[in-house]
Parts: structure tokens; C-alpha cells; sequence
């Protein structure tokens, strides 16, 4: 089946530590999301990458960095500079990020991380 | 700067109802729309996506309806049922600006027995 997967699916950091969130999907998607998700906030757009090799800011990047080296692969590191880190966090993927053609996007499962 | 606005933040209504989710949004230059359903603790699930160009779109049970003049679009569910139960979220795709939608902040539907 065809789709997007996260890992794991509960994180539990303590103060101080570097985390990594996986999402990895078989779509053959080129563009690529994280998204975190607050109550009473909405989703908020940390990074997205187009292509591979390339990923832009989204809207609440500090504290978090990404990287994209393989087009099925698009993990997200919560540093230690993230001040409040606990929160749900979503993978998403779409055909490209242009938004120009048929372009849905579609969701992972998600990671709660908590930090104790 | 695009704002999505999505009224009742909740919603209940007794199962068999017929319902409209109501979504507005404050630039029509969009490319699409597009709604979807959030069950508690889970991700996103795709429900409908209405190109700029499209009036409308239907999937079994549930309608959208795209008016980019106005800023607004409904989802309509047909005879609702409990397993209808779950936070439904509109976002739309800008024209102009950054690549990447913008999402309202859900209405929470629940559907009593």
C-alpha cells in the first residue's frame, strides 16, 4: 500500500536533548512537510522541500532543522533551542509543491513528542 | 496574509441529519481547496480537493462546494452518522506568496446516536 509513515509514534525528550522524527513515504511525491500541531492552534508549517537536496522555511522553523537527501525520506531533528517542543507533529507529501496542478496533499500518521 | 476562518469551532447533531461545515477565506486567489477529516490523536485524512476552476466535488456522502468571489466554501455531509464523528479542517492552496496551504483551525463534529 501506498502512503506515509512516521516513527515513532510516541517521543518522549528530555530538557536538553536533540530528537529525530522519521517520515518516509512510497508515493513518489517530490514535495515534502512538517507541520506541528497545537491545541487551539492549527497546523503551523515548520519546513517543506520541493526536491531533494533543497527544503525552505516554513512559518516556525527556529529550533528545528530537516534534511532531504533521498526524495522518500524527509526527517525533522527538534533541537535543543526549541523552547516548547511538545506538540504533534505531521508529515505531509504532495506531488510537487507548486500548487499549480491536481496537487493534494496527503498526511502521516503523526508523532506525539513530550518533552519530561 | 492569507486567514482561513472555519464557524462553529463544534458542532452536534443527532444522527440522520443532513449538515453543511461552513469555510471562509480572505484571498480568492487560491489554486485549490481542500477539506479534510481529523480523527483524536490521528493524522489527516484527505477528504475532497476543489481546483480554483471547479464549482464543486463529491465523494459518497459528502459534497464541497467552491465560491472564490465570496471567499467561502461548505461541506455538506448527506445523512450523518456516528462514525461521522471527527475534526473536519478546510486549507487552502494561495496563488501568490509562499508555496504552501493555509489551514483554518477545524470544526469538531459530533453526530449522537
Amino acid at each position: 500500500d501506498g502512503g506515509i509513515t512516521q516513527s515513532p509514534k510516541y517521543l518522549f525528550r528530555k530538557e536538553g536533548q536533540n530528537v529525530t522524527l522519521s517520515c518516509e513515504q512510497n508515493l513518489n511525491h517530490d514535495a515534502m512537510y512538517w507541520y506541528r500541531q497545537d491545541p487551539g492552534q492549527g497546523l503551523r508549517l515548520i519546513y517543506y522541500s520541493q526536491i531533494v537536496n533543497d527544503f525552505q522555511k516554513g512559518d516556525i522553523a527556529e529550533g528545528y532543522s530537516v534534511s532531504r537527501e533521498k526524495k522518500e525520506s524527509f526527517p525533522l531533528t527538534v533541537t535543543s533551542a526549541q523552547k516548547n517542543p511538545t506538540a504533534f507533529y505531521l508529515c505531509a507529501s504532495s506531488i510537487d509543491g507548486s500548487g499549480t496542478l491536481y496537487n493534494e496533499q496527503f498526511f502521516g500518521p503523526g508523532t506525539r513528542l513530550t518533552v519530561l | 496574509k492569507q486567514e482561513v476562518t472555519q464557524i462553529p469551532a463544534a458542532l452536534s447533531v443527532p444522527e440522520g441529519e443532513n449538515l453543511v461545515l461552513n469555510c471562509s477565506f480572505t484571498d480568492s486567489a487560491i489554486y485549490n481547496l481542500q477539506w479534510f477529516r481529523q480523527d483524536p490523536g490521528k493524522g489527516l485524512t484527505s477528504l475532497l480537493l476543489i481546483q480554483s476552476s471547479q464549482r464543486e466535488q463529491t465523494s459518497g456522502r459528502l459534497n464541497a462546494s467552491l465560491d472564490k468571489s465570496s471567499g467561502r466554501s461548505t461541506l455538506y455531509i448527506a445523512a450523518s452518522q456516528p462514525g461521522d464523528s471527527a475534526t473536519y479542517l478546510c486549507a487552502v492552496w494561495n496563488f501568490q506568496g509562499a508555496q504552501k496551504l493555509v489551514f483554518g483551525q477545524g470544526t469538531r463534529l459530533t453526530i449522537n446516536p
